[in-house]
C-alpha cells in the first residue's frame, strides 16, 4: 500500500478558472477527508465521506466548492472560479470509520495569480 | 464547537535537550480523542502521538510522551533527547466520535545543532 495519494503535487491557475484535485485514500478505508491549509495554519476541515456518501460539509465550502467520491474509492474536489483566497494547501486523509487512526496525503498546493 | 490553541508559535531547543510544547482545548465532551502531528517541510502530516482521553494514563512513544491534563483541557507533548530531525511544524488536534479532526494554529520547533 502506498499511502494516501494526491495529484496534483502543484497547480498555478488564473483567477477564475476551474480547477479539480484527486485524492486516492488507502484502499481499505472507508472514509476520506478533505482539509485546508493555508501558510502558517493549521489545517481546517472541509468535508468528509463515508464510502460514496458525503456526510458532513463545513462552511468553508462555499457553493465554489464541490467534491465527489462516486465509487467510495477515489475522490475529487473541484473549485470553480477561483479567487486569489483559495490559494492553499488542500490535504486529503483517509481513515476507517470509527477508528482514530488517520493518514494524510502530501498535499496540493494550489496557487490562484 | 471544539477549538484547539496552541500559544507558541515558535519554539527552539538545543540539540539532545527536551523541549515541551503546549496545547488547550475546549469540549464539552468526555470521550475524545488527542493527537499531536509533525509536518516536516515535505509537507505530509505524521502522527507523533495519541491519547484516549478516558485513559489517566499518558502515552508515550518512544522519546515523545504527554502531559495530558482532563479538567485543565490541556495536552502538552514532551520531546526528551530532541533530534535534528525533530525540526518541523507541530500540531494538536481533537477529535471525538470518530469525525473529522480540529486542529490548533501550529509551533513551528527549531532544533539548534
Amino acid at each position: 500500500d502506498t499511502g494516501v495519494s494526491q495529484n496534483p503535487r502543484h497547480k498555478i491557475t488564473k483567477r477564475g478558472q476551474n480547477v479539480t484535485f484527486r485524492c486516492d485514500p488507502i484502499s481499505e478505508h472507508n472514509r476520506l477527508y478533505w482539509y485546508r491549509q493555508t501558510l502558517g495554519q493549521g489545517p481546517e476541515f472541509l468535508t468528509y465521506f463515508q464510502n460514496e456518501a458525503q456526510l458532513e460539509k463545513s462552511r468553508l465550502l462555499s457553493d465554489r466548492f464541490s467534491a465527489e467520491r462516486p465509487k467510495g474509492s477515489f475522490s475529487t474536489l473541484e473549485i470553480q472560479r477561483t479567487e486569489q483566497g483559495d490559494s492553499a494547501m488542500y490535504l486529503c486523509a483517509s481513515s476507517l470509520a470509527y477508528k482514530e487512526h488517520y493518514t494524510f496525503g502530501s498535499g496540493t498546493r494550489l496557487t490562484v495569480v | 464547537a471544539q477549538t484547539v490553541t496552541q500559544s507558541q508559535p515558535e519554539m527552539s531547543v538545543q540539540e539532545a535537550e527536551t523541549v515541551t510544547l503546549s496545547c488547550t482545548y475546549d469540549t464539552s465532551e468526555s470521550d475524545y480523542y488527542l493527537f499531536w502531528y509533525k509536518q516536516p517541510p515535505s509537507r505530509q502530516m505524521i502522527l507523533v502521538i495519541r491519547q484516549e482521553a478516558y485513559k489517566q494514563q499518558n502515552a508515550t512513544e518512544n522519546r515523545f510522551s504527554v502531559n495530558f491534563q482532563k479538567a485543565a483541557k490541556s495536552f502538552s507533548l514532551k520531546i526528551s533527547d530532541s533530534q535534528l530531525g525533530d525540526a518541523a511544524m507541530y500540531f494538536c488536534a481533537y477529535n471525538n466520535a470518530g469525525n473529522m479532526l480540529t486542529f490548533g494554529g501550529g509551533t513551528r520547533l527549531m532544533v539548534k545543532p
